[in-house]
């Protein structure tokens, strides 16, 4: 069973310019999580999506926008980058989004803002 | 109050000893504890967790201790190996819902 798959793995951006992220979850899995993991911060929550709809939205800036397709792949989009939203995005996947079905997560990408 | 406050921020132990880690809340209305390991490079990963009905669970090395009057739970990993090696976080949430309170992590390097 193929696992959260997200792309790219890697990618260096300078400031000002917008990036775009992408997580396909595991097939079946209806809900997408997007975290922001920095070493200062831990896991930030940024927003979860189901069945195309946003759900739940973490306390983050209007610059941090996603969307979800129907066949469940997640986007991510960051406009006008800031040297501070270098970090790791991971994004997970569940079943139902339900916390205590346990979350799967991808291994993530690293975004840096040069 | 819907923090989840872990500590140490960090923890160095020696091969085949036990490793501690704590985490406390203040929501009394939490009631699923799981904890998730990180290797470098990886997303976190489920490890184990718990209801507040027991007050213990085992699975290997890994066991989670439950206090619910304290308001605190903890993992320890018993004969702690140097593949145990990883970043550890302790989550909270209440019920079914759709979004975990997150410890804020755990750097665990076990000595050969």
């Amino acid at each position: 069973k193929a696992g959260v798959t997200q792309t790219p793995r890697y990618l260096i951006k300078t400031r000002g310019q917008q990036v775009t992220l992408s997580c396909s979850p595991i097939s079946g899995h209806r809900s997408v999580s997007w975290y922001q993991q920095t070493p200062g911060q831990g896991l930030q929550f940024l927003f979860e999506y189901f069945s195309e709809t946003q759900r739940n939205k973490g306390n983050f800036p209007g610059r941090f926008s996603g969307r979800q397709f129907s066949n469940s792949r997640s986007e991510m989009n960051v406009s006008t980058l800031e040297l501070g939203d270098s970090a790791l995005y991971l994004c997970a996947s569940s079943p139902l989004g339900q916390a205590d079905y346990g979350y799967t997560f991808g291994s993530g990408t690293r975004l840096t803002v040069v | 109050q819907q923090q989840v406050k872990q500590s140490p921020q960090s923890l160095i132990v020696q091969k085949g000893g036990i490793s501690i880690i704590n985490c406390a809340y203040e929501n009394t209305a939490f009631d699923y504890f799981p904890w998730y390991q990180q290797f470098p490079g990886k997303g976190p990963a489920l490890l184990i967790a718990i209801r507040p009905d027991v007050s213990e669970k085992k699975e290997g090395r890994f066991t989670i201790s439950f206090n619910k009057s304290a308001k605190q739970f903890s993992l320890h990993i018993m004969d702690s190996q140097p593949g145990d090696s990883a970043t550890y976080f302790c989550a909270a949430s209440i019920g079914s819902n759709y979004q975990l309170i997150w410890g804020a992590g755990t750097k665990l390097i076990i000595k050969p």
